[in-house]
């Protein structure tokens, strides 16, 4: 399974962007690269996902290097609501969602 | 369409008493998942069961803990003779059986059990 590492904490204001990078050097061919959000006193929610390159929904981005050994999650104009705990995950998700581990993930703080 | 249920939201046990915890799947959905989160902590992968079927029970502890998902009904975490240290939030989450996975877990609300 695919290790990965992310900043345990980050700080933001209102209206600013958000990008929150993992590092997954021993990513697999197979592996998709997978972020989920979650609020205190609640269950993760699947923010985005993608395999390279850039993934956009009308949540977040998703940017993606070519040797994909990183992914950067990007959260355009935070508002206070977006003050969550952010897991990235890397698996090859044709073999069982158990597979995806969640690691302590990114404690995103915003503040007006 | 009803999400993830969990129930109850809470619960509280003495020590040596059973627990027990029940998740109801999204709708169309035939595939739970039981996770594990401690204190500030990740997420850990207990159970994985289709109906009737357990598929990977890898991360569930070798004794007291259990799960079942029987044809009709919910499935269910039960943890027998609890301790301190089941004090958790327990999740369950959900997803519709597809031929192209989309990496979406459906989480329910959690679980959340106090061992006095």
């Amino acid at each position: 399974l695919a290790k990965t590492t992310q900043p345990i904490s980050m700080d933001s204001y209102e209206g600013q962007e958000v990008n929150i990078t993992c590092s997954h050097n021993n990513i697999a061919t197979n592996d998709y690269i997978t972020w989920y959000q979650q609020f205190p006193s609640q269950g993760p929610r699947f923010i985005i996902q993608g395999y390279k390159t850039k993934v956009t929904n009308e949540v977040a981005s998703l940017f993606i290097p070519a040797d994909r050994k990183s992914s950067t999650l990007s959260l355009p104009r935070v508002s206070l609501s977006d003050t969550a705990v952010y897991y990235c995950l890397v698996g090859d998700i044709d073999t069982g969602f158990q597979k995806l581990v969640f690691g302590t993930g990114t404690r995103l703080l915003v503040s007006p | 369409n009803a999400g993830v249920m969990q129930n109850p939201r809470h619960l509280v046990r003495r020590r040596g008493q059973e627990a027990r915890l029940r998740c109801s799947p999204m709708k169309g959905h035939s595939h739970v998942y039981w996770y594990r989160q401690l204190p500030e902590e990740g997420l850990k992968f207990m159970v994985y069961l289709q109906k009737e079927n357990i598929i990977d029970e890898s991360g569930m502890p070798k004794e007291r803990f259990s799960a079942e998902f029987p044809k009709e009904g919910p499935s269910i975490l039960r943890i027998q003779q609890v301790v301190r240290g089941d004090s958790a939030a327990y999740f369950c989450a959900s997803s519709p059986f597809s031929g192209q996975n989309t990496g979406e877990l459906f989480f329910g609300e959690g679980s959340r059990l106090t061992v006095l």
